[in-house]
């Protein structure tokens, strides 16, 4: 069936390296994606949202890209902090339905 | 500036109790969600309300109801709780805008169930 999948689970980064999360969706049809990122014991917090009009959105230290091609997306993160260290969702939306459709998150853990 | 508000934080239930989760919103968003979320697992959508007196199901709605009398208020009932029903629930709001396309949801901190 139709879903937004993530190809891995867990990530460990060292502080101050890149990080590069990676999200699969299988539905072409999907025009809006957003990336959340969630702490413990916490609501998902909205962090950066991509049109499929575009290949490329860049926010403070991080940036999406958007791969039409093979349908995947990515968030990375520049200059990982430990605060950074949380579960990440990405989320599409498809046409006018206006409901999300969300991965199962990926662990992202920062080592000191 | 507070949000979404969540109400309450914790609850047990013992199996066959109802409840109502509580939630409200103060940025006069049309768009509201409710959500559970299983450990390790991402969020399922149970329903949705696109206005005050407008809602729907979504992904996972068997065992829940909902209305939307106003604007802010978006409350969520168990009617008969089950151990199945064992989550953390989240509720969301949003603007969707059709000209601009986007549908940015912003969550509550969450509803912690357990039904035993």
């Amino acid at each position: 069936g139709e879903s937004v999948g993530l190809h891995l689970p867990t990530l460990s980064v060292q502080e101050g390296d890149n990080s590069i999360i990676n999200c699969a969706y299988s539905n072409s049809a999907s025009d809006y994606f957003i990336w959340y990122k969630q702490e413990s014991g916490k609501g998902p917090q909205f962090i950066i949202d991509i049109r499929s009009n575009m290949d490329k959105r860049q926010g403070q230290r991080v940036t999406v890209l958007l791969n039409k091609t093979v349908k995947h997306l990515s968030l990375q993160i520049a200059a990982t902090q430990p605060g950074d260290s949380a579960v990440y969702f990405c989320a599409e939306t498809r046409g006018a339905t206006n409901k999300l459709i969300f991965g199962t998150g990926t662990l992202l853990a920062v080592q000191p | 500036n507070a949000g979404v508000t969540q109400t309450p934080k914790f609850r047990i239930l013992k199996i066959g109790q109802s409840m109502t989760l509580q939630c409200t919103q103060d940025m006069n968003h049309n768009y509201m969600y409710w959500y559970r979320q299983d450990p390790g697992m991402g969020l399922k959508l149970i329903y949705y309300s696109v206005g005050a007196g407008i809602t729907d199901k979504g992904e996972v709605p068997n065992g829940y109801n909902v209305s939307r009398s106003t604007t802010e208020d978006f409350p969520l009932r168990l009617e008969l709780a089950a151990p199945s029903q064992t989550s953390v629930y989240f509720c969301a709001s949003s603007y969707s805008s059709t000209s601009s396309g986007k549908n940015i949801q912003y969550f509550g901190a969450g509803t912690r169930l357990s039904v035993l």
